[in-house]
């Protein structure tokens, strides 16, 4: 079973509408988590931490469940911009910095 | 602004070669990583290090060593080439090994072994 688990999509979304998504992790011990951002042949790139309070950053929102071990990343008013495959990835307290990435969500906006 | 550099975009070699990948960081930053990106899999951690000359191994290591002779440098090197090599390269770097440290990638290189 893998570490970290995301639906691949693609998520296709009107321009303006709303989509969410999750990721589940399977180690208890996960202490960060985080979004990454990868556009097509392109780099990752930190989109946001995922805080326990849950936090938001403009149009994101990040929401942290430890009882079910998932965290979500909620895009509002979409954009054409939002097109990308979104990274779930996950640090445990023991992994010295090391980051476990998830296969990543791909969301397609169109107009 | 970070930059991490890394020494070829792309890269087509055969069976059998000795294959050396450099990632360069101007950050200072301690740590710095090596992946792999595969359809499907995601990004995979090959091998890592938290400081000069030293290296520990990631989730998949066989097949590859690292060098860490200065703080701004990581080569990963394949030492005898095979078609399951072939793959989207990333090089990271992150400050240190804290919680939430982000971390920085290069572009990528795609390496094809024929």
């Amino acid at each position: 079973r893998k570490e970290v688990e995301q639906d691949p999509g693609p998520f296709n979304v009107p321009e303006g509408a709303t989509v969410a998504f999750n990721c589940t992790y399977s180690n208890s011990a996960s202490q960060s988590f985080f979004w990454y951002r990868q556009d097509c042949r392109k780099e990752p790139k930190l989109l946001m931490s995922v805080y326990s309070s849950g936090n938001e950053d403009g149009r994101f929102t990040a929401q942290l469940n430890r009882a079910s071990q998932y965290i979500s990343l909620l895009i509002r008013d979409s954009k054409l911009s939002d097109s990308a495959t979104y990274l779930c990835v996950v640090m445990t307290t023991d992994s010295w910095g090391k980051l476990q990435f998830g296969a990543g969500t791909q969301v397609v906006v169109t107009p | 602004d970070v930059k991490v550099t890394q020494s070829s975009r792309y890269l087509v070699k055969r069976t059998g070669e000795k294959v050396f990948l450099e990632c360069v960081q101007d950050m200072d930053h301690e740590n710095m990583f090596w992946y792999r990106q595969d359809p499907g899999l995601g990004l995979r951690l090959i091998y890592f290090s938290y400081d000069v000359k030293m290296k520990e191994k990631g989730d998949i290591p066989e097949g590859y060593s690292v060098s860490r002779e200065k703080k701004e440098r990581f080569s990963l090197i394949l030492e005898s080439a095979s078609t399951n090599q072939t793959s989207m390269y990333l090089c990271a770097s992150s400050p240190t090994g804290a919680l939430r440290d982000e971390q920085y990638f290069g572009p990528g290189t795609r390496l094809t072994v024929t």
